[in-house]
């Protein structure tokens, strides 16, 4: 079985500044790994994901991911953020085989103060 | 190209009654899962079906079922509603079986008074 922790339930930080969120994960099995973003009352955005290959994972609006698997981590990270980055991000992950389902975390609200 | 749909936005529902919420997927895609997303928590995994066979289970209780279409479209049906199934029901459809990206409708909340 897989698990996913967000420590940080709300992260709030100035525009232009430097941000990362924290998601570490438990698993017996290798594991691929997601990010997404959910602005109000809307669904999940996929923000970038990570199946296999460079460690270092590049996706949209500026947001990176780097997968350690030595500490279980998956901490996503935007250098200069933007008010329009205030929303909520979820880490996930699903098994390589099997059934595929995600492990949502519970979320970590960004909120971007000007 | 249209995302994938859901219907309807919101619904209001009394305790024992029964649900049946809609999915469509973006043309092509042939694999729909189901998520409960309760406020303040993360998605839940209820269902995945891939090619009308279903993949996968959550731990959700034999209330919840789903099926899916040979157009790939879905419905998840709830029956005899508790207070606790008042929450955001996400469908996500992927060209393939997961881990193929998951792309996710804009939910329909269901409130159960």
């Amino acid at each position: 079985a897989q698990s996913v922790t967000q420590l940080d339930s709300q992260v709030p930080v100035f525009e232009e500044a430097p941000v990362e969120l924290r998601c570490n994960y438990s698993s017996s099995v290798s594991v691929y790994l997601f990010w997404y973003v959910q602005y109000p009352n809307q669904g999940l955005q996929l923000l970038l994901k990570y199946l296999s290959g460079s460690t270092l994972v590049k996706g949209i609006n500026g947001f990176e991911a780097e997968f350690n698997k030595s500490q279980t981590s998956f901490h996503l990270r935007k250098p200069s953020v933007h008010i329009s980055d205030t929303a909520e991000y979820f880490c996930a992950v699903s098994s390589t085989s099997g059934t595929y389902k995600y492990i949502f975390g519970t979320g970590t609200r960004l909120k971007v103060l000007a | 190209d249209a995302g994938v749909t859901q219907s309807p936005t919101h619904l209001i529902k009394t305790r024992g009654q029964q649900v049946t919420l809609r999915c469509s997927p973006i043309s092509g895609h042939k694999s729909v899962s189901w998520y409960q997303q309760v406020l303040g928590q993360g998605p839940q995994f209820i269902f995945q079906y891939y090619e009308k066979e279903e993949r996968g289970r959550g731990n959700f209780p034999d209330r919840f079922s789903a099926r899916q279409f040979p157009n790939y479209s879905s419905e998840l049906n709830v029956n005899a509603l508790l207070l606790g199934d008042s929450a955001l029901y996400l469908c996500a459809s992927s060209l393939e079986s997961p881990p193929d990206t998951q792309y996710f409708g804009p939910g329909t909340r269901l409130t159960v008074l």
